[in-house]
């Protein structure tokens, strides 16, 4: 089992509809959890950050199940500027390191 | 807006060149990185600073070597470079080391190497 697994996509999804993402990960010590979003020859910028079950901000909600390990990120009302690749991303325990799962396209249609 | 800054945005250069990326935050992070990326895969550390020592180094090629002048500044110096080196180098920094804080990256240098 990989790390850090997340379906690549792409997505393509109509402006105004709901989507969600799942992000599995196998080290069940993970304590935190990050979504971020790329465009297209950008850098990645952090989106949210999950420290406990779950976190909403606006339009967007994460959420974490322990017991399957596994983590989500919905969209509400999306938006044409919603259209970036999602990177999930898991916290190595003790140090530094970031391990990036290999990101999820979206599109939205308008 | 971020405030991690890197120069040059892009940057074409031979293999028998000797240049330099740099980098600098102004958030007052300790940790700091470099990150390698192709296109259509993820960000790949390279290098890790903390507090201004180099604390991971992930077997990368001597022809890549970073330096921490001070806590805000991060440079990496390239010499005799490949093709298959060219890519998007990252630049990230957060609050410490050790605990899960969240990096936050800079714009990137794009790499041409000819």
């Amino acid at each position: 089992r990989k790390e850090v697994e997340q379906d690549p996509g792409p997505f393509n999804v109509p402006e105004g509809a709901t989507v969600a993402f799942n992000c599995t990960y196998s080290n069940s010590a993970s304590q935190s959890f990050f979504w971020y979003r790329q465009d297209c020859r950008k850098e990645p910028k952090l989106l949210m950050s999950v420290y406990s079950s779950g976190n909403e901000d606006g339009r967007f909600t994460a959420q974490l199940n322990r017991a399957s390990q596994y983590i989500s990120l919905l969209i509400r009302d999306s938006k044409l500027s919603d259209s970036a690749t999602y990177l999930c991303v898991v916290p190595n325990f003790g140090n530094e390191k970031l391990t990036f799962g290999t990101g999820t396209r979206l599109t939205i249609i308008p | 807006d971020t405030e991690v800054t890197q120069t040059p945005k892009h940057l074409v250069m031979g293999m028998t060149n000797k240049k330099s990326l740099k980098c600098e935050q102004h958030m007052g992070h300790r940790a700091m990185y470099w990150y390698k990326q192709k296109a259509k895969k993820p960000p790949e550390l390279m290098f890790v600073y903390s507090y201004e020592k180099l604390s991971i180094n992930e077997s990368v090629p001597s022809r890549f070597s970073p330096e921490c002048p001070n806590s805000s500044l991060l440079n990496l110096h390239l010499h005799a470079l490949q093709p298959e080196d060219s890519a998007l180098y990252l630049c990230a920094s957060s609050q410490d080391e050790g605990a899960p804080y969240e990096q936050y990256f800079g714009p990137g240098t794009r790499l041409t190497v000819t």
